[in-house]
């Protein structure tokens, strides 16, 4: 079986311009979150979508907006890029919310790179 | 305010040593506990969890963590450590009516010498 994937894998951009990032999650998967991984640190939560309803948001500016489609793929998108936002996105996706079916299943993440 | 440390940002043992790799954690209730381990390049795999129960909990790879609540820790540990092991890993501290969002350490990163 498939396991979350995610495009691009990678991609560079200049600052002031948008980017989509795609996730597609493992299939009968209802639930997709966001994860911004700047260059050791830690992933931050940005965004989580649980049967096209957006569950949560993170601390992060209104540049940063997602979506989940009805086959609970999604997307991540970022207007006007800074150099900060330089990060390996990840996407993961759950079956549920909580207990074992909320265990997360991470993709292996779209690089962006910001000149 | 929630949050997650991880003290020691780098930490080298010899093949075959035992290893253990610390966690605390603040948050308002008891949450649901994990370390993920990260190769580079690559994505984050569950070595483990903590849901409830046994304190004591094993997971792959001959991982094993302890859940001390008095400690709010979570350390991870390994008797034996093998070179395939060298990578970074994170604790994760999740609310218990939704696990999508977790909040991460900082990582420990591991090297392993022949």
């Amino acid at each position: 079986d498939a396991g979350v994937t995610q495009s691009p894998t990678h991609l560079i951009k200049t600052r002031g311009q948008q980017v989509t990032l795609r996730c597609s999650p493992i299939s009968g998967h209802k639930s997709v979150s966001w994860y911004q991984q700047v260059l050791g640190q830690g992933p931050q939560f940005i965004f989580q979508y649980y049967e096209k309803e957006e569950r949560g948001r993170g601390n992060f500016p209104d540049r940063f907006s997602a979506r989940q489609f009805p086959n609970y793929s999604s997307e991540l998108n970022v207007n006007a890029l800074l150099l900060g936002d330089s990060a390996l996105y990840l996407c993961a996706s759950s079956s549920g919310l909580a207990g074992f079916t909320g265990e997360l299943f991470f993709g292996e993440g779209s690089r962006l790179t910001v000149l | 305010a929630q949050s997650v440390t991880q003290p020691d940002i780098h930490i080298t043992v010899s093949e075959g040593a035992s290893l253990e790799l610390r966690c605390n954690y603040s948050y308002g209730a008891t949450p649901y506990l994990f370390w993920y381990v990260q190769s580079p390049g690559q994505g984050l795999q569950l070595l483990l969890k903590y849901f409830s129960g046994d304190t004591l909990v094993q997971g792959i790879k001959g991982f094993e963590a302890e859940f001390k609540r008095s400690q709010s820790s979570f350390n991870l540990r390994k008797p034996s450590v093998h070179w395939s092991d060298a990578a970074e890993y994170f604790c994760a501290v999740g609310a218990r009516s939704n696990t999508g969002k977790l909040i991460f350490g900082q990582g420990t990163t591991l090297q392993v010498k022949p």
